[in-house]
C-alpha cells in the first residue's frame, strides 16, 4: 500500500524557515518524481514544485511564484522528500501536501499545516 | 501560465442523477488533463488522467472526455460518497502545472 506522511508543519513567525518532510512507503521511491502542492484554508490547490528521480537527473522545478524561497530535495536512502521554505510570509499559510508524481499526482499525503503569524 | 476555469462553481444534484462538470483551459493542453476529488479534511484523490483514463480503483461511473481546451467529467449516477470538490489540472505546459478553482458537487 502506498503511503505518504507529511510532517514538520508548525506555527512560525514571518521571516523564519521551516523544513517539511514527506515520509513514504509502499513503492520504489527512488524511481519516482515527487511533488509538493499547497492549499490555503478554503482555497484551491497550488502547485509548489517537484523533484525528478535520480534517473532523470534529480532536478527540481518550481512555480514561478515559489522560486527562490522554496527548495525541494530528496533522500532516496530514507524514502523521504523535503520541502524547505525560507523567509516565510503570512501568505504561505496553508496545508502542504506531498504527492507521488511529477505531473499526474497518483497518491497524496494527508498534508501538514503551516501557519505563519507573529 | 495556463488558466483553468471550472464550471459551475457549485452543482446541486440528487443521488442517482448524472453530474456533468466542465473545465476549460486558456490555451490548448492537448489531452494532458487530470481530475481529482477532494472531500473535506482529506487529501485529493486522482480520478482521471490523460483526460479520459480512469485511475486505479476508480469506479466506471466516472468518465472523462475532451481535448485541447474543453474537458468534461461525468458522474453517471451519483452515489453518496461522490459529493465532494472536484479539481481539474493541466500538465501540458510548465511552469507551472495549474489547477482549476474547483466544482463543489452537493446534494440537492
Amino acid at each position: 500500500e502506498v503511503q505518504l506522511v507529511e510532517s514538520g508543519g508548525d506555527l512560525v513567525q514571518p521571516g523564519r524557515s521551516l523544513r517539511l518532510s514527506c515520509t513514504t512507503s509502499g513503492f520504489s521511491f527512488s524511481d519516482y518524481a515527487m511533488s509538493w502542492v499547497r492549499q490555503a484554508r478554503g482555497k484551491g490547490l497550488e502547485w509548489v514544485g517537484f523533484i525528478r528521480s535520480k534517473a532523470y537527473g534529480g532536478t527540481t522545478e518550481y512555480a514561478a511564484s515559489m522560486k527562490g524561497r522554496f527548495i525541494i530535495s530528496r533522500d532516496d536512502s530514507k524514502n523521504i522528500a523535503y520541502l524547505q521554505v525560507n523567509s516565510l510570509k503570512s501568505e504561505d499559510t496553508a496545508v502542504y501536501f506531498c504527492a507521488l508524481g511529477g505531473n499526474v499526482l497518483d497518491y497524496w499525503g494527508q498534508g501538514t499545516l503551516v501557519t505563519v503569524s507573529s | 501560465e495556463i488558466v483553468m476555469t471550472q464550471s459551475p462553481a457549485t452543482l446541486s444534484v440528487s443521488p442517482g442523477e448524472r453530474a456533468t462538470l466542465s473545465c476549460r483551459a486558456s490555451q490548448s493542453v492537448s489531452s494532458n488533463l487530470a481530475w481529482y476529488q477532494q472531500k473535506p479534511g482529506q487529501a485529493p484523490r486522482l480520478l482521471m488522467y490523460g483526460a479520459s483514463t480512469r485511475a486505479t480503483g476508480i469506479p466506471a461511473r466516472f468518465s472523462g472526455s475532451g481535448s485541447g481546451t474543453e474537458f468534461t467529467l461525468t458522474i453517471s449516477s451519483l452515489q453518496s460518497e461522490d459529493f465532494a470538490l472536484y479539481y481539474c489540472q493541466q500538465y501540458n505546459n510548465w511552469p507551472p502545472w495549474t489547477f482549476g478553482q474547483g466544482t463543489k458537487v452537493e446534494i440537492k
